[in-house]
């Protein structure tokens, strides 16, 4: 696609349920990273894949977070069990080897 | 270990004056460094990047930078600031182009009519 495409735009759950918010890179970047961008605060980093796989993942804030990414491209970001700490917005980029790195609008994740 | 400090949370200017937002990194090689700009409820854009070559990166909106090693800074500036400039401003940076990028906390420029 044209851009970087994340979906849902805004998603409202409540405590304890699970959410998957998912990510659309450009077609042929290699590279996908999730950041998380809370209320007046700047980007937490969370996942990097390079292809299918997570060189680092050490942004992942506990073991109720997990995310994979299928055929090099769409990548799931799972929050289970969420808590009212992880609303956020959730950041999505893609980036070729090249390092032009171009991001989605995000998910806003609302948890009450 | 890379970081990125942006000095200062919070900048105002008058409308036609001077944009300094500073960044100054730490990282033990060479890095790339990047300007993004996030306006109220979108993503975030690419301002403008240095990897190589040329030390004084021009970007969109007329918005400049210069990556100077011996002070590990790369500071933003633009001669003359719009309306439409208000939003936040984030310094990055990383050492290769497929690492993880590293932010600053951000800077909310403010334009005064």
């Amino acid at each position: 696609g044209a851009g970087v495409s994340q979906s849902p735009s805004n998603k409202v759950t409540e405590k304890g349920k699970d959410v998957e918010l998912r990510c659309d890179p450009i077609s042929g970047h290699t590279a996908l990273y999730w950041y998380r961008q809370s209320l007046g605060q700047g980007l937490e980093f969370l996942i990097y894949f390079q292809g299918n796989s997570a060189p680092d993942k050490s942004g992942l804030p506990s073991d109720r977070f997990s995310a994979e990414r299928t055929g090099g491209s769409v990548s799931t970001l799972t929050i289970q069990r969420t808590q009212q700490e992880d609303s956020a917005v959730y950041l999505c980029a893609s980036s070729p080897r090249t390092g032009d790195y171009t991001f989605g609008s995000g998910t806003r994740l609302t948890v009450v | 270990a890379q970081s990125v400090t942006q000095l200062g949370s919070h900048v105002s200017v008058s409308e036609g004056a001077l944009v300094l937002l500073r960044c100054n990194y730490s990282s033990s090689v060479p890095p790339y460094l990047f300007w993004y700009v996030q306006y109220p409820n979108q993503g975030l854009q690419l301002l403008l990047k240095y990897t190589t070559g040329a030390t004084l990166v021009k970007g969109i909106n007329g918005f400049e930078a210069e990556f100077k090693k011996s002070e590990t800074s790369f500071h933003l500036t633009k001669p003359s600031a719009h309306m439409s400039d208000a939003a936040e401003y984030f310094c990055a940076v990383t050492y290769s182009s497929a690492s993880k990028i590293i932010f600053g906390s951000g800077t909310r420029l403010s334009i005064r009519p």
